[in-house]
């Protein structure tokens, strides 16, 4: 069972590039999400998604661009990477729901992706 | 939403009980507490959840008081892989909108 899984790992870019980070889970999740992790701070939401074909903004959305066509996949796209995108992201998923369909909170994360923009 | 409010760090002894307090003042009624813990270089990796009373795992115990204003994580007998940031997130129900405190630095000492 992979869980949530992350690609790449590692990533450098140089200002004014473009990427996806991907995100995949196999435990039929609804509910994801990304999150971004500078040195010595806590995670902050970008994006999250509760269903396919649904998306709607976090706490620093700007940026960053998702989407979710398939209920497994989750990228998040950096348009234009600026070196104050320099950080740790995490893609997370759950289905963890309580009795009226709504979230309880129990989260599965990736890995994460360091990526580093010069 | 409902925000949190943790120390920002503890130190603590091998073999010693911790207890850390996360103030959630504004948790809605249908809202759930969960705490995490996340090592370097890793994702947060779920420890315990609960909506009221006492709830005890293999890993911790959370208590969470009637008027649910406040957690309080508890890990019995810590040792120095303990060492870690330890996260309360207060879930919105069917917002969705999962927003994560600034965290408790744990520090286990020999």
């Amino acid at each position: 069972n992979a869980g949530v899984t992350q690609t790449p790992k590692f990533q450098v870019l140089k200002t004014g590039q473009s990427m996806t980070l991907q995100c995949a889970q196999d435990m039929n999740h609804e509910y994801m999400s990304w999150y971004r992790q500078d040195p010595g701070m806590g995670l902050r939401l970008i994006h999250y998604s509760v269903g396919a074909g649904i998306t709607d903004q976090g706490e620093v959305p700007n940026g960053y661009n998702v989407s979710r066509s398939t209920t497994e996949d989750f990228p998040l796209r950096l348009l234009s990477a600026a070196p104050s995108q320099t950080s740790v992201y995490f893609c997370a998923s759950s289905k963890s729901t309580d009795l009226a369909g709504g979230l309880t909170g129990e989260l599965f994360f990736g890995e994460g992706s360091r990526l580093t923009v010069l | 939403l409902a925000k949190t409010t943790q120390p920002i760090s503890m130190d603590s002894y091998e073999g010693q009980e911790v207890n850390i307090t996360c103030s959630h003042n504004n948790i809605a009624t249908n809202d759930y507490i969960t705490w995490y813990q996340q090592f370097p270089s890793q994702g947060p990796r779920f420890i315990i959840q609960g909506y009221k009373t006492k709830v005890t795992n293999e890993v911790a115990s959370l208590f969470i008081p009637a008027d649910r204003k406040s957690s309080t994580l508890s890990l019995p007998r810590v040792s120095l892989s303990d060492t870690a940031v330890y996260y309360c997130l207060v879930a919105q129900g069917k917002g969705g909108k999962l927003i994560f405190g600034q965290g408790t630095e744990l520090s286990v000492k020999p």
